[in-house]
């Protein structure tokens, strides 16, 4: 019964490559969104979508397209690998406005290691 | 205006001390302060939550205060366990944003 699952959960690969990450929630939520945590631990926003439209998209180079097929599942696509872009990569989900005032709570899936040599 | 600064960076306490983590931000219009526990290999969790509506929430062993005119809040863990050991990350956000900027995060150990 996962509640937000990431397929894979390591991906290690060649600088210059493309790869995808998978993202899918079973909680029935609106929002889903990407974060980049660091080596220092520090975890950033990528983006953000409710119900498949893109609401956040921070200061991310254009070689990561996220993509919503539908509200239960958002990917991310990166094209031309960087060294930089080794991190770990976590999707995260979280009810719409109208539910609760816990609205805001986001359920994180396992993280993606991405490794790129 | 966007950055929650958060500190100390790494904590050690004894087992049944009481650990304090503290977080500053600059944006007055941030009106939910979560705060998340992350464990070595896993995505964080929401441990608890609060607005600036109250200046203190308590779950468990776990506190956080809230300090509207200093713009600072913090989270206390009473009787820490070796089991609490893990990085501790505040976060701030406006509602309508949908957006938690979160801190540096702090790793916490709790020594047996």
């Amino acid at each position: 019964d996962t509640a937000v699952s990431q397929t894979p959960k390591y991906l290690v690969t060649q600088m210059g490559n493309d790869k995808s990450i998978k993202c899918e929630q079973n909680l029935g939520h609106d929002t889903m969104y990407w974060y980049k945590q660091d080596s220092k631990k520090f975890l950033k926003i990528m983006f953000s979508y409710n119900n498949k439209e893109l609401i956040i998209n921070e200061t991310v180079p254009n070689r990561f397209s996220p993509k919503s097929p539908d509200k239960a599942h958002l990917n991310l696509h990166i094209n031309s690998l960087e060294l930089g872009d080794s991190a770990v990569y976590f999707c995260a989900s979280s009810q719409g406005p109208e539910r609760s005032w816990s609205y805001n709570e986001q359920f994180f899936g396992p993280g993606t290691r991405l490794t790129v040599l | 205006q966007q950055q929650v600064k958060q500190s100390p960076q790494s904590l050690i306490v004894q087992k049944g001390g009481i650990s304090i983590i503290n977080c500053a931000y600059e944006n007055t219009a941030f009106d939910y302060f979560p705060w998340y526990q992350q464990f070595p290999g896993k995505g964080p969790a929401l441990l608890i939550a609060i607005r600036p509506d109250v200046s203190e929430k308590k779950e468990g062993r776990f506190t956080i205060s809230f300090n509207k005119s200093a713009k600072q809040f913090s989270l206390h863990i009473m009787d820490s366990q070796p089991g609490d050991s893990a990085t501790y990350f505040c976060a701030a956000s406006i509602d309508s944003s949908y957006k938690l900027i979160f801190g540096s995060g702090t790793r916490l150990l709790v020594r047996p």
